[in-house]
Parts: C-alpha cells; sequence; structure tokens
C-alpha cells in the first residue's frame, strides 16, 4: 500500500495570510501528483497534475511544488480569500500503476474574513 | 457536457438490503473509479475499469461489485447493505492519455441503518 501522509490536517488561517501544506509519497514508481480542491457538499475539483522532478505550476494565487526525488509537494495559496476555504486533497499513483490513484487525507483550510 | 453523473444523491437502505449506485460519464473516458468517503479517512478506491468488460478491485472491494457493459457506465452494486458501508461514494472518470486528471461525479450520500 503506498501512503500519502498530508500536514497539517487543519488550518484556519486569517484573510490576506499566505499558507502552505506539504504532502509527502513514496518517490518509488512514481508517475504523477495530484492536488484536487474540495469544497464542502460539492465534488473534487482537479487543480493540479505534476509527473516532472522539479515541476511548479501556478493557477491564479494558488501554486504548488514537486520533489519527486523526496517525495513531497507543497501547495502554497498567496493572499488567502474565504472563497478559498475547503479541503486540500494531494493524491499520488499507487503500485507503479499510472491510472489508480492513492489519495492522502486532506488538508481542511478554513480562511476567516 | 454533463460530465460525470451520478444516481441517487441520497438513499437510506435498511440492514440487508440492496441497491444499485448508478454512475455515466458522457467523456469518452476509459478509466472510471468508484471511491467512498468516511470522515477523517480521505477517498478509498473500491473498484476501477480501464475499459469496457474490464474491472478490478480497489482498496475496499468487499461488500460491492461492479461491472462495465459500456464505455458511458460503471454502476456500483451493494448486494447485502452492512452499517460499515454508511459513506459518500464517488465516481470519478479518466481519459486514456492527456494529464491524468481524474473527474469526479456528485457523489451519493448512503446511510445505511
Amino acid at each position: 500500500i503506498l501512503n500519502v501522509e498530508q500536514s497539517p490536517q487543519s488550518l484556519h488561517v486569517q484573510e490576506g495570510d499566505s499558507t502552505n501544506f506539504t504532502c509527502s509519497f513514496p518517490s518509488s514508481n512514481f508517475y504523477a501528483l495530484h492536488w484536487y480542491r474540495w469544497e464542502t457538499a460539492k465534488s473534487p475539483e482537479a487543480l493540479f497534475v505534476m509527473t516532472l522532478n522539479g515541476d511548479e505550476k501556478k493557477k491564479g494565487r494558488i501554486s504548488a511544488t514537486l520533489n519527486t526525488k523526496e517525495g513531497y509537494s507543497y501547495l502554497y495559496i498567496k493572499g488567502s480569500q474565504p472563497e478559498d476555504s475547503a479541503t486540500y486533497l494531494c493524491a499520488s499513483n499507487s503500485g507503479g500503476s499510472n491510472y489508480k490513484l492513492t489519495f492522502g487525507k486532506g488538508t481542511l483550510l478554513t480562511v476567516n474574513p | 457536457n454533463a460530465g460525470v453523473t451520478q444516481t441517487p444523491k441520497f438513499r437510506i437502505l435498511k440492514i440487508g438490503q440492496s441497491m444499485t449506485l448508478q454512475c455515466t460519464q458522457d467523456m469518452n473516458h476509459n478509466y472510471m473509479y468508484w471511491y467512498r468517503q468516511d470522515p477523517g479517512m480521505g477517498l478509498k478506491l473500491i473498484y476501477y475499469s480501464v475499459g469496457a468488460g474490464i474491472t478490478d478491485k480497489g482498496e475496499v472491494p468487499n461488500g460491492y461489485n461492479v461491472s462495465r457493459s459500456t464505455t458511458e457506465d460503471f454502476p456500483l452494486r451493494l448486494e447485502l447493505a452492512a452499517p460499515s458501508q454508511t459513506s459518500v461514494y464517488f465516481c470519478a472518470s479518466r481519459p486514456l492519455t492527456d494529464s491524468y486528471e481524474q473527474y469526479f461525479g456528485p457523489g451519493t450520500r448512503l446511510t445505511v441503518t
């Protein structure tokens, strides 16, 4: 079983703060690392999919980096807004398969106005 | 495109009853997945399919069955419902190529009492 770990489990920040979360994963048999944003009562939506060591991706105020050699990824949110409040899920391939994902338990972000 | 659709949205079952959760995608995706989401546990893979006629077990398949007779449909069957199957169920799909991103349906909330 592939273990994908996320930290912190939950996070409260004030509007305007910048923040970041961590995802760690086994680096062997790696294919891709996914970040999903999951709002309450909705379904997860993909933010980023990264495949190469050193990948950096950005979407508005949110960015992510990938280190496949040491097995971690960071997700950054600059100038957090209340609408950023959600659970952020990290997922990676499992068992050497490029079509099955193992998800972490997520980081619940709450942005206070 | 409607994307990934799931029915029903909510269901309450008595112990021992059976039901089928429906999942349909109109994106001509080869890969389809069923996950369950329990509080604090992230998403666990139940079953997946790499194409019509092909299915395989995920991490938590006990108590469930699936079929994939067409590319579009991937129903999940619960034969003898148990309280441990109380959960939110998500169906997802992914194209054969591209960026490996998975697209999720809106979920089915199932309670077994």
